[in-house]
């Protein structure tokens, strides 16, 4: 089990909107550390998507966007895209564990 | 362009060791923390360890301490992890990961390698 809980799936059709959460405790996101996201292609190396809970490295389409709010977080993608079709992973930092934490992973499906 | 290129992984049998090495260009490497995550097949990221840029702060996943090490050579621009004892479920494949700042602890991941892969089996 991952400290930081996504759910492991998820679709929506072209041109809709889907948020992916991310659930945490008061030892990694209620406890004030950033959260960040990636976005896994099947068979590729994660790609860097949000910093800092809500900024885009350059490059990243402004239909992605983040959020977060006491233990949880969430990433938004808006006009879905057949390309968004991919797994995206939620991580953060965790005091208790003295270490980076990852969530399991949510698999987006674009119908 | 950052770049990051692990080596070092194999077939190795349970007990034994393996060191992978990450070499890095395209940025100032001793301003930047490092990280190894890795990535069991079929399964999500897990991470694994990270190292401050001047290898003051070092810190490891709760499943590898004691029996990995994880150290850089700014000198070289290149990142290591020493895994000793190995087991089986330390197959993976293993990433090589650019941190966001100086410190390993809080930030993000900005640029990642391809992967070397690991493979424990008798």
């Amino acid at each position: 089990q991952s400290v930081l809980t996504q759910p492991p799936s998820v679709s929506g059709a072209p041109g809709q909107r889907i948020t992916i959460s991310c659930t945490g405790s008061n030892s990694n996101i209620g406890a004030g550390y950033d959260v960040h996201w990636y976005q896994q292609l099947p068979g590729t190396a994660p790609k860097f998507l949000i910093r800092g809970n809500n900024n885009r490295p350059s490059g990243v389409p402004d239909r992605f966007s983040g959020s977060k709010s006491g233990t949880s977080a969430s990433l938004a993608i808006t006009v879905l895209q057949a390309e968004d079709e991919a797994t995206y992973y939620c991580q953060s930092y965790d005091s208790s564990l003295s270490g980076t934490v990852f969530g399991g992973g949510t698999k987006l499906t674009v119908l | 362009e950052v770049q990051l290129v692990e080596s070092g992984g194999g077939l190795v049998q349970p007990g034994r060791s393996l060191r992978l090495s990450c070499a890095a260009s395209g940025f100032t490497f001793d301003d930047y923390a490092l990280h190894w995550v890795r990535q069991a097949p079929g399964k999500g990221l897990e991470w694994v360890s990270g190292i401050s840029w001047h290898s003051n702060t070092v810190d490891y996943a709760d499943s590898v301490r004691g029996r990995f090490t994880i150290s850089r050579d700014n000198a070289k621009n290149s990142l290591y992890l020493q895994m000793n004892s190995l087991r089986l479920e330390d197959t993976a494949l293993y990433y090589c990961a650019k941190g966001g700042s100086g410190s390993p602890r809080g930030g993000w991941f900005d640029s990642w390698g391809q992967g070397t892969l690991v493979t424990v089996s008798s």
